[in-house]
């Protein structure tokens, strides 16, 4: 079993509707949870980041976790055809919180249709 | 505002070859890293230097050398290519390994074939 896991997709949705993408992972004990975008040919940039069960909102971006469940969402709301990309789950396996214990998923593709 | 700055961006290497990704980040930052990002592997950890001074083991290290040779840069060696190296690679920084400090900024990637 992976450390973090996702549907590679695609994913696709019309313009204007909610995009939810998910994100299991293996260690209970993990604490440090990141959604990075990645658009094609080019390097990932950080959308989110959470730490605490529940909802975190940034604008149409809501990230959600559930630590009893091991699991880590993104949703995007008003999807826009800009927000065709892959986006990579990221996540501190085990206690340690420092980014060289950072796990990635290979990422989910999402594609926006006009 | 140039961040992380990583070359070569694409290079072509016969199988035994040498080179030397070169890194540099002007953030400031304590901790850097180099990444390989494979079709269906995802992004790994190659290998992570903490501090200045100090280098470590990640996830894939086998087949990579690399110098931490000041707090700005980071480079990463392949003694002898391998055609199972052909990857991009990210070169990465945050201001420490510390929960606080823990986002990862990446540069724009260095495009390897090796043949």
């Amino acid at each position: 079993q992976k450390e973090v896991e996702q549907n590679s997709g695609p994913l696709s949705v019309p313009e204007g509707a909610i995009a939810s993408l998910n994100c299991t992972y293996s260690d209970r004990v993990s604490q440090s949870f990141f959604w990075y975008r990645q658009y094609s040919g080019k390097s990932p940039e950080l959308i989110m980041s959470i730490y605490s069960n529940g909802d975190k909102e940034d604008g149409r971006f809501t990230a959600q976790l559930n630590k009893a469940s091991q699991y880590v969402s993104l949703l995007i709301r008003d999807s826009q055809p800009s927000d065709s990309a892959t986006y990579l789950c990221a996540v501190n396996i085990g206690d340690q919180t420092g980014a060289n214990n950072l796990f990635f998923g290979t990422g989910t593709r999402l594609t926006v249709i006009p | 505002n140039a961040g992380v700055t990583q070359t070569p961006k694409f290079q072509v290497l016969k199988t035994g070859q040498s080179m030397t990704l070169q890194c540099a980040q002007d953030m400031n930052h304590n901790s850097m890293y180099w990444y390989r990002q494979d079709p269906g592997m995802g992004l790994r950890l190659i290998y992570y230097s903490a501090s200045e001074g100090t280098t470590d083991k990640g996830e894939v290290p086998n087949g990579y050398n690399v110098s931490r040779l000041n707090k700005r840069e980071f480079s990463l060696r392949l003694e002898s290519a391998a055609p199972s190296q052909t990857s991009v690679y990210f070169c990465a920084s945050s201001l420490s390994t510390g929960q606080s400090g823990n986002t990862i900024y990446f540069g724009e990637g260095s495009w390897l074939t090796v043949v």
